[in-house]
Parts: C-alpha cells; structure tokens; sequence
C-alpha cells in the first residue's frame, strides 16, 4: 500500500543544534515530494518541496532536504536549529498525475531547549 | 491578499447533527482541496474541487460533501456527525494550471459531542 511514513514521533534538540528529521515513502514510482511546518493555531507552511532535477533542495527558514531515490527518503535538515522551530513538521507525498492529492505522514513534533 | 480563510475557526455540534465549513482561496487560485486533520495526525485528503465539480476523492464516507461556487470559494458538508468527526478540517487552495505552492488555510476545529 503507498504509505508515507516519519518513524520519529519527538524529537527535542538543544537550540543551536544540527537537526534531522526522517521521513520514508512507498510508491510505485517516485512522487512528488514536500515538507511543511505547522505552529499551533496556525496552517500548514511549506518548507520545500521536490519535483525532480537535483535531489538537495533548499527552503525557507534555512531548511535544506535530500531525495534518495535508492532508500526512498526524503529527510529534512537544519544546521541549526532556533527555538521559534519549535512546532510540528509533516512530510507529504503527491503521486505522478495527481494534482495536490496529498497524503502526509503522522508528522514529527520538535521541541527545543534553549 | 488575505490567503486562504476558512470560517468559522471553531464549532461544536453533537451526534447527528449536519455542519457547513467555509473556505475561500487565495486570490488567483482556482482550485480548492479539504483535508481532516485528526488529533496527533496528519492531515488526511477529503476530496478536492475544481470548475464547481469534485475531481477528486479520498477514503472518505458519503456523508462528507461539497460544493464550490463560481467564485472558487467552497463548503464542506458533513451529514449524520459521529464522534469520529471530530478534527480539525483544513482547507488549501492552489492553481490548477500551476505545480506552485498550494496554500493552506488555518482551518476550522471541529468538536462533536
């Protein structure tokens, strides 16, 4: 069954640490590719996105996300993290001949300590 | 521009009962796409709009509707409520001629009693 999946449910990093956060598809065949952020209260923010071509794409808020077709990951990064990070983080998968047909993983709640 | 708004940001309703949310898109945008975003979940696809008509859906029951209106803005209807329905219902918007950003609303916290 596709299926996106983000293994970590928390994650807490100290603020000026390096952060990453995982997240694993499976589709038949390589989908679009998406990270958003969302703060309580608030919608959902796209950080990145992929669509094809180099597989290291850069976002807002200086996040930065790597496609490795060969481990099917789409794993987001920061090299350092702020406190106003703080909030839940959703990968989210749209498939080939779909138009914003989203589907999203459990999401990832990242907390930082100061 | 105003983004994508929804209304009303919160509504409580009990069992059986039926409720209307609201959604108009950003400006320019024609398409409009409703997810339900349970507690500690993802937000999960309802169905989407496009031209008035539903184009396409998620796995979810009947008793979720919708309609858009000839200025893109749209409703979701949610018929016979279950406690199940509980959540909040999120609205984006986007432009169907465009892979660019599809924007999300803040969207509207369901509580069924």
């Amino acid at each position: 069954a596709q299926s996106v999946t983000q293994p970590d449910i928390h994650i807490t990093v100290s603020e000026g640490a390096s952060l990453e956060l995982r997240c694993n598809y499976s589709y038949g065949a390589t989908p679009y590719l998406f990270w958003y952020v969302q703060s309580p209260g608030q919608g959902l923010q796209l950080l990145l996105k992929y669509f094809s071509g180099d597989t290291l794409v850069q976002g807002i808020k200086g996040f930065e996300a790597e496609f490795k077709r060969s481990q099917s990951s789409f794993n987001l990064r920061k090299p350092s993290v702020h406190w106003s990070d703080a909030a839940e983080y959703f990968c989210a998968v749209d498939p080939l001949g779909s138009n914003y047909k989203l589907t999203f993983g459990k999401g990832t709640l990242l907390t930082v300590n100061p | 521009d105003a983004g994508v708004t929804q209304s009303p940001t919160h509504l409580i309703k009990t069992r059986g009962q039926q409720v209307t949310l609201r959604c108009s898109p950003k400006s320019g945008h024609d398409t409009v796409s409703w997810y339900q975003q349970a507690l500690g979940q993802g937000p999960q696809f309802i169905f989407q709009y496009y031209e008035e008509e539903e184009r396409q859906r998620g796995n979810f029951p009947d008793r979720f509707s919708g309609h858009q209106f000839p200025n893109y803005s749209s409703e979701l209807n949610v018929n016979a409520l279950l406690l199940g329905d509980s959540a909040l219902y999120l609205c984006a918007s986007s432009f169907v001629a465009s892979r660019d950003e599809q924007f999300f609303g803040p969207g509207t916290r369901l509580t069924v009693l």
